[in-house]
């Protein structure tokens, strides 16, 4: 079946502008979670949505960062007022439910963004 | 950060097992050993877990000691296309916390 899909994959943005990066999960999958990943550096967790609330958000850096996931679906990361120091590979996974077999999170192939 | 501890490089033979090693000594006995693997430019790949039994699925094996403080991944005939930084982690399943951490990884080279 159908992977985690991530959308752009590429944005390309200017210092100081809005961006908005897309999630769709693994079809079913109530878990879903968003890390960073810096050059040469692994994933870094972000945050993670069980349905459609953010279960755990002590990743986000700062408050210029903000997830939604309304439907319980799709989820989108959205960055305000963007700097340089966020570029980096967005990466989205998602999981199975509690008590539906494993919660592995499988990962979709991310977003780079590029802050100039 | 991480609970776990692996080389930073690897090389490997083509056709050859590759055996990648992780020290995880402080793990809790409800976490399990998770491996994951990047391919260049894309997003990690789930290859295996387990909790204290050694594991085979069609990627790879994991074998976990019996203290469970340390793991081996091991790729039994490795391919050109196995080149990957490969991460263990260690995590609980369904308990609290539901995020990965990542650490550094090993960067596994298959040389033809």
């Amino acid at each position: 079946g159908a992977g985690v899909s991530q959308t752009p994959s590429n944005k390309v943005t200017e210092k100081g502008k809005y961006v908005e990066l897309r999630c769709d999960p693994i079809s079913g999958h109530t878990a879903l979670y968003w890390y960073r990943q810096s050059l040469g550096q692994g994933p870094e967790f972000l945050i993670y949505f069980q349905g459609t609330g953010a279960a755990d958000d002590s990743g986000l850096p700062n408050d210029r960062f903000f997830a939604v996931r309304p439907e319980g679906s799709v989820s989108t990361l959205k960055i305000q007022r963007t700097e340089r120091g966020d570029s980096a590979v967005y990466l989205c996974a998602s999981s199975r439910p509690p008590g539906q077999g494993t919660d592995t999170q499988y990962f979709g192939p991310g977003t780079r963004l590029t802050v100039l | 950060d991480a609970k776990t501890t692996q080389p930073p490089s690897m090389d490997c033979a083509e056709g050859r097992a590759a055996n990648l090693p992780c020290n995880h000594s402080t793990i809790s006995g409800n976490e399990y050993v998770y491996w994951y693997r990047q391919i260049h430019s894309q997003g990690p790949q789930y290859i295996i877990h387990g909790l204290k039994n050694n594991e085979t699925n069609e990627m790879a094996s994991l074998i976990i000691t019996e203290d469970r403080k340390s793991s081996t991944l091991i790729l039994p005939h490795a391919t050109l296309r196995d080149t990957a930084v490969y991460y263990c982690i260690v995590r609980p399943e369904y308990q609290g916390a539901q995020k990965l951490v990542f650490g550094q990884g090993t960067r596994l080279t298959i040389n033809p």
